[in-house]
Parts: C-alpha cells; structure tokens; sequence
C-alpha cells in the first residue's frame, strides 16, 4: 500500500471548517484513499473513503486532487468533539487486508 | 455503519495469568477480522489477522503461543493473552470487515480493551 504523509498536529476553532490535508503521491490506480479517526482512548472511527471522485458524507467531505496524489479531509463545521487524531490511510479496495496507520494529524478544535 | 464490540473493556491483572478478549460484529459477518495493539503516544500496529475456519496470520514479532487467536464463527474472534507480563500491557483494538474481498468493503473497529498486567 502507498505511504501517506500528514502534518502532525493541526488547530481549529470550534464552528469553523477544519481541512485535514494528507500527501499520497505514490498511490496506485487501484488504491482508495480511507480516512479514520481516533478519539482518546477509543478505537478508531470510519469516516470516509473515495477512489477519485470527490466524496460527500454526514461526517465530512473528502476531496481527492485530480493526480489523486493528495487530499483534503473537510469537517465543515468543527466541533469539540471532533477532537481527535486523523489517520489518511491508502489500500486497495477489495483486497481484505489490515489497514496500515501512520501517524495521523492530532486535530485540536478549540473553544 | 457496522458495529463491533470488544470485552471487557478493561482488564487488570496479575502478571502470569492469561487474559481472553473477544471481539464481535454485531450486525454482519465477518470470515476476516484484524488484532491490533497500541501503545501509549504510538499509532496502532496490526498483530495478527484472523480468518474464520482457519488459523490466523501472525505478523513479524508477534508470538503466536502467547497470543492464541480463535475465530470459531462469522461474528466472533478471541484473542488470549498467555502468561501476561507487565510488557504485554497495551490497547488492544480488533477490527472486521464487512464485505470482504469486494469493492465496497470497509474495516470497522472494536472500542479496544485496555489490558494492565501487574
């Protein structure tokens, strides 16, 4: 699977967008770009995932650039529980392996 | 989305003894689940993956002997912790995938269990 490279720390205000940016430069034809989160203490949450096309759910919109070598996670309206560390993951889809995590961003959304 | 579940949530115990987790998907099946681990400040690392029927695929390091993977059923995996040691605590987090194998399959993951061995 591709490697991702994200920022390792990022802030928010609370109310605003908060976009999440991750680097995939070597991702496949093949290979989705997935999107989890981890809050404290918890097992990691599904938000989103998406091939090329950009991608639109309750919890946040993904957008894949056109060379697909990088993306943007948006939670369009931050909140204090959206505090938690963002892992942008690459996999190709079908393929039942595990998910690789990195290092993830540690989104902070402040009062 | 789908659900798992993870028990117990937590355990402490005495270093020596053997601690059992189970990990559940509870509105789907899952031939494939996934144990991870997690130690404080550090991102998750696979340990092994479990396949129904089968014996699971351990990864490079992990002991197959102290950890003892079952998955007897399409909704059920078990991970025992032989003959824990203080070392051997961490977050444990196990994940199943709905679909497997086709093109709209997703992982979705258990709450964890925080195992302190004393």
């Amino acid at each position: 699977d591709a490697k991702t490279t994200q920022p390792t720390s990022m802030d928010c205000a609370e109310g605003r967008a908060a976009n999440l940016p991750c680097n995939h430069s070597t991702i496949s034809g093949n290979e989705y770009v997935y999107w989890y989160r981890q809050i404290h203490s918890q097992g990691p949450q599904y938000i989103i995932h998406g091939l090329k096309n950009n991608e639109t759910n309750e919890m946040a919109s993904l957008i894949i650039t056109e060379d697909r070598k990088s993306s943007t996670l948006i939670l369009p309206h931050a909140t204090l529980r959206d505090t938690a560390v963002y892992y942008c993951i690459v996999r190709v889809q079908g393929s039942a392996r595990q998910l690789t995590f990195g290092s993830g961003t540690q989104l902070t959304v402040l009062p | 989305g789908a659900v798992v579940s993870q028990h117990p949530s937590w355990v402490i115990c005495k270093s020596g003894t053997s601690v059992k987790i189970e990990c559940r998907s509870l509105d789907f099946q899952a031939t494939t689940m996934f144990w991870y681990r997690q130690f404080p400040k550090q991102s998750l690392m696979l340990m092994a993956t479990s396949n129904e029927g089968s014996k699971a695929t351990y990864e490079q390091g992990v002991e197959k002997d102290k950890f003892l993977i079952n998955h007897a059923s399409l909704t059920l995996s078990t991970l025992t912790v032989t003959s824990a040691h203080p070392e051997d605590s961490s977050f444990y987090i196990c994940s199943a995938t709905q679909n497997p194998g086709h093109s709209t399959d997703t992982q979705y993951f258990g709450p964890g269990t925080r195992l302190t061995v004393l």
